[in-house]
């Protein structure tokens, strides 16, 4: 069964210093999305990416983050200058294009990310 | 403001001590209603979609409901397997994002 993967699973890192999360898609899907959890809260919607650009984003993410989809399968997460609030665990997920339906978003394992 | 609340925070059952999990929720508008199961340090794994008030969705020993409101998963005769963090998300009419609820989470003892 086709599944979204995320690499690493655990990065730490020194504040200030940038980050750049990775996630291989479900192949034939559209959407893609990043959502962060901190410990203990609820997950919290960061950016949709669709066509090669941002369709949606939160307040949450500003200009300290960017997203990529550098080839035909990775999509990226920066963090420019890592703060110890953005300790957390990330996700990306994917979806295929609604049409008749709404499609559900499916969520890789996460990279828990540390900041010291 | 799109918000989901989800009651009870925890839920201890005994093996085969059926019950539910409430999700209710306020949105402007309601593309879809989801739920996801989170094991400890995974990813929410998805389980059901509801679209509109009087719908429902079976899987094994999870059914999901929906009304104007709320909706209800409810757990039939669960097993200590069923243990988990059970999420419900809305998706706003206009948007792509998700909008989550803090969970249930959920502990069935053998």
């Amino acid at each position: 069964e086709p599944e979204v993967t995320q690499t690493p699973s655990h990065q730490v890192t020194q504040m200030g210093q940038e980050v750049i999360l990775r996630c291989v898609p479900i192949s034939n899907h559209l959407y893609f999305y990043w959502y962060r959890q901190i410990l203990g809260q609820k997950v919290e919607f960061l950016v949709s990416f669709y066509n090669n650009e941002i369709s949606e984003k939160s307040e949450i993410f500003d200009d300290q983050f960017s997203v990529e989809r550098p080839d035909g399968s990775n999509f990226t997460l920066k963090i420019r200058s890592t703060k110890l609030e953005d300790s957390a665990m990330y996700f990306c997920a994917s979806s295929d294009k609604d049409l008749i339906r709404v499609h559900e978003q499916f969520f890789g394992p996460g990279t828990r990310l540390t900041v010291l | 403001e799109d918000q989901v609340t989800q009651s009870p925070e925890a839920l201890r059952l005994q093996e085969g001590e059926s019950s539910s999990l409430n999700c209710s929720y306020t949105v402007s508008g309601l593309r879809g209603l989801f739920w996801y199961r989170q094991d400890p340090g995974k990813g929410p794994e998805f389980l059901f979609t509801l679209y509109s008030a009087g719908e429902e969705k079976e899987k094994e020993r999870l059914k999901a409901t929906l009304t104007k409101k709320e909706s209800f998963l409810h757990i039939t005769a669960p097993k200590p397997e069923d243990s988990a963090t059970y999420l419900c998300a809305v998706r706003p009419t206009g948007f792509q994002k998700l909008v989550f609820g803090t969970g249930t989470r959920l502990l069935v003892s053998p």
